[in-house]
């Protein structure tokens, strides 16, 4: 089955310190990998994706993904974390179901929280 | 460019009660998706339309519907709500596999 996980419920780094929030993934076939953010009284946003090429992917706010095949994994990272980084983080697969359809499974979600 | 918007924002009703909630997609995106997230089973995929058709659907009971109409703007419905479903509904448009989503519609069920 289609799964998605998120090992850290919490995530805290001091200000402009490199974050880096984790993601492994379960899929049959070829994955479609994403990252969506949630600030606090805001709905979700789409940060990143991959589908396929490069396996470093470059999104929104200066986040990137790296994806890593041989571990399953879709790391989420950013050089230097900023105060207003602080919100909700989720991992999204997108992969084939048996009976033909694309069903997206979501982690659970990290709280990233950036101090000062 | 307008975002996706959600109707109602908050909605309390009865159990055995239905409800509908809509959901009008960015401009020009022709596909639409509906979420239930709660704190204990997160983000949880329900259906996905696309040009009026039901082109993806998740792992939830009949109970839950859901249509699209030619100006892709979708609408859900739950029928015979049960404590449970209380949970806040998003609905997400998609472009090249990006998703859009809209602020939810909170429902509690009492």
């Amino acid at each position: 089955a289609q799964s998605v996980a998120q090992p850290e419920d919490q995530v805290n780094v001091a200000e402009g310190n490199p974050l880096t929030v984790k993601c492994t993934y379960s899929v049959s076939g070829n994955p479609y990998l994403f990252w969506y953010v949630q600030y606090p009284n805001r709905g979700l946003q789409f940060l990143l994706k991959y589908i396929t090429g490069d396996n470093l992917v470059k999104g929104s706010y200066g986040f990137e993904a790296e994806f890593n095949k041989s571990q399953t994994s879709f790391h989420l990272k950013k050089p230097s974390a900023l105060v207003s980084d602080s919100a909700l983080y989720f991992c999204a697969v997108r992969g084939l179901q048996s009976g033909g359809s694309y069903i997206p499974t979501f982690g659970r979600g990290t709280s990233l929280i950036v101090h000062p | 460019k307008a975002g996706v918007t959600q109707t109602p924002r908050y909605l309390i009703k009865t159990r055995g009660q239905q409800v509908t909630l809509s959901c009008s997609p960015i401009s020009g995106h022709r596909s639409v998706s509906w979420y239930q997230q709660t704190p204990g089973q997160g983000l949880q995929f329900l259906f996905e339309y696309f040009s009026e058709t039901q082109r993806n659907k998740g792992n939830f009971p009949g109970r839950f519907s859901g249509r699209q109409f030619s100006n892709s703007r979708s609408e859900m419905n739950v029928s015979t709500l049960e404590l449970g479903d209380s949970a806040l509904y998003l609905c997400a448009s998609s472009s090249r596999d990006e998703q859009y989503f809209g602020p939810g519609t909170r429902l509690t069920v009492t």
